[in-house]
């Protein structure tokens, strides 16, 4: 079957814009989980979800990133008022539940300028 | 050979050598540990997993070993092809759900 898809595949945002970038997981996969990834560094933890519940947001850098779940499918992450030091990968991973393997979708590149 | 670039160490070898790439990693609480490889411009993959209980797992061309005493993982990858080229994530698994990633390897391969 598909795996996860994430669009859009690049944004480019002037500093201040706001941007969402959004994640379709693999169909039935309970958890998702969403990461950044700067230039030449491994990902990095940013929020999971279980179904629709946001578990663990421990890792979003600051009050102005924020994602959600509504309908325990498709996820949503949103930066307001982006900074440069957004610019990064930002990756979609989900599984069937917690505990299985993480897939990772290609990922959303963003550059703030 | 091995070297330190500019922001990832570097594996270098030619075509149908065998690769050993290594990963130290850092909660000795972690209880699941994963190889992905990232091609440019693209997610991780999934390339194998091994439980703390284990100490060797095999795949396709590929064996994870992991040594729980000096907390240290390496993935052999037999008869090199220039298809793997990539960089290599190591990640451990602490508490339910977060994966901590290693800083990468990139394995280049020369035909």
């Amino acid at each position: 079957g598909a795996g996860v898809s994430q669009s859009p595949r690049y944004k480019v945002a002037k500093r201040g814009q706001d941007v969402a970038l959004r994640c379709d997981p693999i169909s039935g996969h309970v958890s998702l989980f969403w990461y950044q990834q700067a230039l030449g560094q491994g990902p990095e933890f940013l929020t999971y979800f279980q179904n629709e519940a946001q578990l663990d947001k421990s890792g979003l850098p600051s009050d102005r990133f924020f994602a959600e779940r509504p309908e325990g499918s498709v996820s949503t992450l949103k930066i307001q008022r982006t900074q440069q030091e957004d610019s990064a990968v930002y990756l979609c991973a989900s599984s069937g539940t917690s505990q299985e393997t993480q897939y990772f979708g290609p990922g959303t590149r963003l550059l703030v300028l | 050979g091995e070297s330190v670039g500019l922001h990832l160490p570097t594996l270098s070898v030619q075509e149908g050598d065998n690769s050993i790439i290594n990963c130290a990693y850092s909660n000795s609480a972690s209880d699941y540990f994963i190889w992905y490889k990232q091609e440019s411009g693209k997610g991780p993959q999934f390339i194998i997993d091994i439980r703390s209980n284990m100490d060797k797992r095999q795949g396709q061309r590929v064996t994870v070993l992991l040594n729980k005493t000096v907390k240290h993982l390496s993935l052999q990858i037999a008869a090199t092809q220039p298809g793997d080229s990539a960089v290599y994530f190591c990640a451990e698994k602490t508490g339910y759900s977060t994966l901590t990633f290693g800083k990468g390897t990139m394995l280049l391969v020369s035909p």
